[in-house]
């Protein structure tokens, strides 16, 4: 079946630093990439619609220049959260949808910002 | 724009009882309907998802769920639950977009956490 992985598993980093995690599509091709994120006890909320070769569309609230995606092939989304601050600390779920319409998530990645 | 509603955060259950995770859902057009399973530490595995066709969906692990257009909800259901049951669960909208089953991106509910105690 359609899988989907995220690396890194998780991450601790100082505040300022950029971190860069990975959303893979490994048996199937990708047009399009979901991120969510998820802060402690509570649902997982849309970030961005990450599309294969174009600029992604950011929901409202989140910062395209603090939180850069980019899809530049069908099988690979990479979000990269620049200057990262304890309040940033946050599970990150990818989704990717199939040729057929599909979503698969991601197992996500845990940042922890000091 | 869509919403969806779990109206319990939590619900504690006894092994081998039956469960209802309650789910509703606001839309001004039609939506797919979802429920995944949440581990802790874990990224979310689907349960069963309503397109068309029959309202009774059954999914994976016992879980079934219904949807009901004149209320608007999506409850999710099983007879008889295990300790593994125990997780968050969450009900999940999302727009149909054209070329069959394809769908954009997904509106979550708060999550309800599933606890079956021995």
């Amino acid at each position: 079946g359609a899988v989907v992985s995220q690396h890194p598993s998780w991450v601790i980093c100082k505040s300022g630093t950029s971190v860069k995690i990975e959303c893979r599509s490994l048996d199937f091709q990708a047009t399009t990439m979901f991120w969510y994120r998820q802060f402690p006890k509570q649902s997982l909320m849309l970030m961005a619609t990450s599309n294969e070769g174009s600029k992604a569309t950011y929901e409202q609230g989140v910062e395209k220049d603090k939180f850069l995606i980019n899809h530049a092939s069908l099988t690979l989304s990479t979000l990269t959260v620049t200057s990262a601050h304890p309040e940033d600390s946050s599970f990150y779920i990818c989704s990717a949808r199939t040729v057929f319409g599909e979503q698969f998530f991601g197992p996500g990645t845990r940042l922890t910002v000091l | 724009a869509q919403s969806v509603t779990q109206l319990d955060s939590q619900v504690p259950v006894f092994e081998e009882a039956p469960v209802e995770l309650r789910c509703n859902y606001s839309s001004s057009v039609s939506v797919y309907l979802f429920w995944y399973v949440q581990y802790p530490n874990q990224g979310l595995q689907l349960l069963l998802k309503y397109l068309s066709g029959s309202t009774l969906v059954k999914g994976i692990n016992g879980f079934e769920a219904e949807f009901n257009k004149s209320q608007t909800s999506f409850h999710l259901r099983k007879p008889s639950v295990h300790i593994s049951d125990t997780a968050e669960y969450f009900c999940a909208a999302g727009r149909p977009e054209a070329g069959g089953t394809s769908y954009g991106k997904l509106t979550f509910g708060q999550g309800t956490i599933l606890t079956v105690h021995p």
